[in-house]
């Protein structure tokens, strides 16, 4: 089995400071982690991803991501927040088993940034 | 690439009527998944196809059905449409590397029933 807790549904920051968005899983298995981020009325776009390669991952638009097993934690950085980053953000875990893939989703995290 | 592509971008729709949503998957991809994703909501799960076949299910009425074809695009069909089926619509395609599942999501269809 495995799930994903995002434990935030807002984030308030202002332009220019820091970006924490914080996710915590649950998988029986060694987990696949990945961000996606949401703009209002669009797919989805994947950040970055996590593959059991090195636990601190960047991705796009200066985002990264540390994957520390110790807490089950994948949480979200960014060191300075654009108005472009007010978005939604969505932390996934995959699987792969049994020839099936299993894809569990957060329930989001919607992140304002402040002029 | 393309990358994963739908159509159509909206669509405007009556109770009681049928719906389909197309979607292609990003190239190299044999896997498609479909979203629904209501407004404030985050994306839930309806259908995966892998080999044209219906693979894994979510928690959706059989009003919900779907295709894929053998050059892996794949349908989304909904009858007796209802006003709670507005939505964006989701394709995601996905591929298995090194046992790991990563998946790419279309740009949406946005269904608004009246």
């Amino acid at each position: 089995a495995q799930s994903v807790t995002q434990l935030d549904s807002h984030v308030s920051v202002s332009e220019g400071t820091p970006v924490l968005l914080r996710c915590n899983y649950s998988s029986s298995y060694s987990p696949s982690l990945f961000w996606y981020v949401q703009h209002p009325n669009k797919g989805l776009q994947l950040l970055l991803k996590y593959t059991s390669a090195a636990t601190l991952v960047k991705g796009i638009n200066g985002f990264e991501a540390e994957f520390k097993k110790s807490e089950t934690s994948f949480h979200l950085t960014k060191p300075s927040a654009h108005m472009s980053d007010a978005a939604e953000y969505f932390c996934v875990v995959t699987r792969y088993s049994g020839g099936y893939q299993k894809v569990t989703f957060g329930t989001g995290t919607k992140l304002q940034v402040i002029p | 690439d393309a990358g994963v592509t739908q159509s159509p971008t909206h669509l405007i729709k009556t109770r009681g009527q049928q719906v389909t949503l197309r979607c292609s998957p990003k190239s190299g991809h044999d896997t498609v998944s479909w979203y629904q994703q209501a407004l404030g909501q985050g994306p839930q799960f309806i259908f995966q196809y892998y080999e044209e076949e219906e693979r894994q299910r979510g928690n959706f009425p059989d009003r919900f059905s779907g295709h894929q074809f053998p050059n892996y695009s794949s349908e989304l069909n909904v009858n007796a449409l209802l006003l709670g089926d507005s939505a964006l619509y989701l394709c995601a395609s996905s591929f298995i590397r090194d046992r790991v599942v990563e998946q790419y999501f279309g740009p949406g269809t946005r269904l608004t029933v009246t």
